[in-house]
């Protein structure tokens, strides 16, 4: 079945360590996506792209690297630079939209996500 | 920048009763998708119901549905014969028509929805 890998599960980094968070997806959707989830708060975007070699920062980057060298791929690494790490980190993937409306039919599908702590 | 607000932060009915949860936007795009997506205490997010922005007629879904009112920038989801497996968060939220929308979705707080046996 097509979807979208997660992993680990449970993560734990200690302090000034960078670590990296593994989203695979074999769904051969072009734009991928990481969010942040906290408590008691939505999820907010860190990285997307929209296609390979090639991505943007969301509304929350710093402290946060991403590499898109295969369409497959997305991992997010946290750097030492992020000094609040401690979350709940969701990766999805989608089909572009169209620009002329009626013509999408494809939601934004999700992981199972990472649960990052710190030692 | 587009902003998504849910004010209940918390809400709880019994077993069959009907739930409304609330929603509203802020957007200057004309072209727009919303959803609403449940997170279960597994925290899956599951896609419960999508409204087109340009689509007068409101979306529903089983025992899912909507009441989009754009002048107001309102976007309710009205749960009906709630069963106990409709215990989850709940969130709204909102994504961009226009480049084909590949920018991301802006979510909302989310509810944290109780439904009582």
């Amino acid at each position: 079945d097509g979807g979208i890998t997660q992993s680990p599960k449970y993560l734990f980094r200690k302090e000034g360590q960078n670590v990296t968070l593994s989203c695979e997806q074999n769904l051969n959707h072009d734009a991928m996506y990481w969010y942040r989830q906290d408590p008691g708060q939505g999820l907010r975007l860190i990285y997307y792209s929209q296609i390979v070699n090639d991505f943007q920062k969301g509304d929350i980057a710093e402290g946060y690297s991403v590499s898109r060298e295969k369409k497959e791929s997305f991992p997010l690494t946290v750097t030492s630079a992020q000094k609040n790490p401690t979350a709940f980190y969701l990766c999805a993937s989608s089909i572009p939209l169209p620009s002329i409306p009626g013509q999408w039919n494809q939601p934004q599908h999700f992981g199972d996500g990472t649960r990052l702590s710190i030692l | 920048a587009q902003t998504v607000t849910q004010s209940q932060p918390e809400m709880s009915v019994q077993e069959a009763e009907t739930v409304t949860l609330s929603c509203t936007y802020d957007t200057s795009e004309n072209n727009y998708y919303l959803f609403w997506y449940k997170q279960p205490p597994s925290r899956q997010m599951i896609l419960v119901i999508r409204q087109e922005a340009y689509k007068q007629q409101n979306a529903t879904e089983n025992r899912f549905s909507v009441n989009f009112q754009k002048a107001a920038k309102s976007f309710s989801l009205k749960i009906s014969d709630s069963q106990l497996g409709d215990t989850a968060m709940y969130f709204c939220a909102f994504m961009k028509g226009s480049g084909g929308g590949a920018d991301g979705l802006t979510f909302g707080k989310g509810t944290h929805l109780i439904i009582q046996p």
